[in-house]
């Protein structure tokens, strides 16, 4: 079955500095690999997709993301954070053929100004 | 383009109660999502719809919810008779089918049972 996890529960970062934030997932098959953020209070938005195509990846507010497929890993990465990216991030997976979303636990961001 | 509508967005019931959530997709949508959040378990996709037809509903805890989508522009998840551990945020997301590609969350409803 399939399975997504994200290595860091809860990361505290100051702004300006550089975020890492870690997917791996488990799926012999090709997927459709997502990252969804959640301000507090609200919905899940997107941030970024990888179908297919080049490996990194850029997303809105500054994210990138780079898919190595030979790690299963779609790590997501900022160079310099700010108060408003506190949130929690959340990676998921798709198998390319199928229809349901897998979401990692979650990773909680909190920036201090 | 509106988003995903869901409502009420807040519900106070007391167990036992029937509670009916509900969702309308992006329009052209004909894939639906629900799903649920807590922090114990994290965001659990409950049932999912293609062309109003449900496609896996293995996520659905037990007899007490049902989830209807009688035409593609609404859906329902109802909870016959609530329980206080079903008390979490509820979202509804929608997509094209096709590759069932990016999901579009709606704002959630948050229930809580008392």
């Amino acid at each position: 079955a399939q399975s997504v996890s994200q290595h860091n529960h809860h990361v505290i970062l100051s702004e300006a500095a550089s975020l890492e934030l870690g997917c791996n997932y488990s799926y012999g098959g090709t997927v459709n690999l997502f990252w969804y953020v959640q301000y507090p209070g609200q919905h899940l938005q997107l941030l970024l997709k990888y179908f297919s195509g080049d490996p990194l990846v850029k997303g809105i507010k500054g994210f990138e993301a780079e898919f190595i497929k030979s790690k299963f890993s779609f790590n997501l990465r900022k160079p310099s954070v700010q108060w408003s990216d506190t949130a929690e991030y959340f990676c998921a997976v798709k198998a390319n053929q199928g229809g349901k979303l897998i979401f990692g636990q979650g990773t909680e961001l909190s920036v201090k100004p | 383009d509106a988003g995903v509508i869901q409502s009420p967005r807040h519900e106070v019931t007391e167990m036992g109660q029937e509670v009916t959530l509900r969702c309308k997709p992006i329009s052209g949508h004909n894939s639906l999502f629900w799903y649920r959040q807590t922090m114990m378990r994290g965001l659990e996709l409950l049932i999912y719809f293609n062309n109003n037809v449900p496609i896996d509903d293995s996520g659905m805890p037990e007899d007490r919810f049902s989830a209807k989508m009688p035409n593609a522009s609404f859906s329902t998840l109802k909870i016959q008779p609530s329980e206080p551990r079903d008390s979490a945020v509820y979202f509804c997301a929608s997509s094209f089918p096709e590759g069932g590609r990016t999901q579009y969350f709606g704002p959630g409803t948050r229930l809580l049972v008392l």
